[in-house]
């Protein structure tokens, strides 16, 4: 089966801190997601990588960046976070170029106070 | 404006009967269309799918309908169970997935 871990399911911060947001997959896929999800909003892409070393932006990537340096690792960084970015966090994977199946990790949920 | 939608926020059902989520799109370069499924505290499951070539696709208790000219996906649930109690994200895909905003399925013992 596929896994994909995030490494912090809950997170309380301030505003103004510096958040990083760390996910692992162990299938050797080579799309990784960032969503936030929040209600009535459904999951909103953030950034994706199809490769190391390779980010797109997604439909609401400001405030956010994201970093790849090793295919098995997704990191989403909150540069200065703020109240407005208090949600819950998915993470997920795909294999090849066909991106319909994901597979998500169980979520960060983050607090920003 | 979102290019997916589920119009009913939740759904109440008595075990045994049919469960039936709707969701609307509005891009016509959608080929390929999701169900996901959510429970508290973790992340989506992939349920079933339909590319649009088909207009129905089963899998055991669940079925997805698809009507391309109405721009209508619905997902049947029948029968029923309480496990079933979750969120449902409909998802549609022109290469990249755009989810609707999810429908709080619960069913009544």
């Amino acid at each position: 089966d596929v896994k994909v871990t995030q490494s912090s399911r809950y997170l309380v911060k301030r505003t103004g801190e510096k958040v990083f947001l760390e996910c692992v997959q162990d299938m050797d896929h080579e799309n990784m997601f960032w969503y936030r999800q929040d209600p009535g909003l459904g999951l909103r892409l953030i950034y994706f990588s199809y490769d190391v070393k390779m980010k797109e932006k997604g439909d609401i990537p400001e405030g956010y960046s994201v970093s790849r340096e090793k295919k098995e690792r997704f990191s989403l960084i909150l540069e200065s976070a703020s109240t407005n970015q208090t949600s819950m966090y998915l993470c997920a994977s795909s294999a090849g170029t066909y991106t319909g199946e994901l597979f998500f990790g169980e979520g960060s949920r983050l607090t920003v106070l | 404006d979102q290019q997916v939608k589920q119009n009913s926020p939740s759904l109440s059902v008595q075990e045994g009967r049919i469960s039936i989520l709707n969701c609307d799109y509005t891009n016509s370069m959608f080929d390929y269309f999701l169900w996901y499924k959510k429970y508290p505290a973790e992340g989506p499951t992939f349920l079933i799918s339909i590319s649009s070539i088909k207009d129905k696709n089963e899998d055991g208790r669940f079925t997805v309908f698809l009507n391309k000219s109405a721009k209508h996906l619905s997902l049947h649930i029948v029968p029923s169970q309480p496990g079933d109690s979750a969120v449902y994200f409909c998802a549609a895909s022109a290469g990249m997935l755009t989810f609707g905003g999810g429908t709080r399925l619960m069913v009544k013992p």
